[in-house]
């Protein structure tokens, strides 16, 4: 098993210009995530999906989009990028559902290092 | 929305001293998660607990949940553990709260 598989790895962009995360997971889970990390802070929620065609916000969604396209895919888009949007993108996935999902352990991709000039 | 407070921020150890890194909550959880991320990037989970104590090897965590607080302790450490350990909270939904992560050092 892969596990949780996010491309690019690196990529540099120049503002107003767009791009698609990929992320997928192979461990049949039901919640995945996109988070952004940046030094300094913790770990931010941008978007979620607690299940296959079902998306919500998280804690700093302004500037992105979401697609849940199956059970195994969720990207994230950048419609227009922006210098504050630089900064490391994490996929993670989780096999809770509802309620019990903080009691669920979270498997992380390997992140995606994103440079908007 | 809870706020998650870890200490210390940095911390250097000597090979095989017995290491502590704390963390407060500042709302009532449904659980809380220790994992590492190594000088790489990539993260993984430690523990997740909701009462009491998880051993796992060298790694031991400890939740009070009528203080708001955790510990992970790492007993006979090695420059391997060396990583940033970032503590995260949940509630009752799909969303944790991150700590901003402890960086742990450990020289031969």
């Amino acid at each position: 098993n892969a596990g949780v598989t996010q491309t690019p790895k690196f990529q540099v962009l120049k503002t107003g210009q767009s791009m698609t995360l990929q992320c997928a997971q192979d461990m049949n889970h039901n919640s995945m995530y996109w988070y952004r990390q940046d030094p300094g802070m913790g770990l931010r929620l941008i978007y979620y999906s607690a299940s296959e065609g079902t998306t919500d916000k998280g804690e700093v969604p302004n500037g992105y989009n979401v697609s849940r396209l199956n059970k195994r895919e969720f990207s994230l888009r950048l419609e227009s990028a922006a210098p504050s949007q630089t900064s490391v993108y994490f996929c993670a996935s989780s096999s809770g559902t509802s309620l019990l999902s903080s009691y669920n352990e979270q498997f992380f991709g390997p992140g995606t290092r994103l440079t908007v000039l | 929305k809870n706020e998650v407070e870890q200490s210390p921020q940095n911390l250097t150890a000597q090979e095989g001293e017995f290491i502590t890194i704390n963390c407060s909550y500042s709302v009532g959880i449904s659980a809380l998660h220790w994992l590492q991320q190594h000088p790489g990037g990539g993260i993984v989970s430690l523990f997740m607990l909701s009462s009491g104590k998880k051993k796992h090897g060298r790694l031991i965590a400890t939740i009070n949940i009528q203080e708001k607080h955790s510990s992970l302790h790492i007993t006979a450490s090695h420059p391997r553990d060396s990583a940033v350990y970032i503590c995260a909270v949940g509630g009752s939904n799909y969303k944790l709260t991150f700590g901003k992560g402890t960086l742990l050092t450990v020289n031969p």
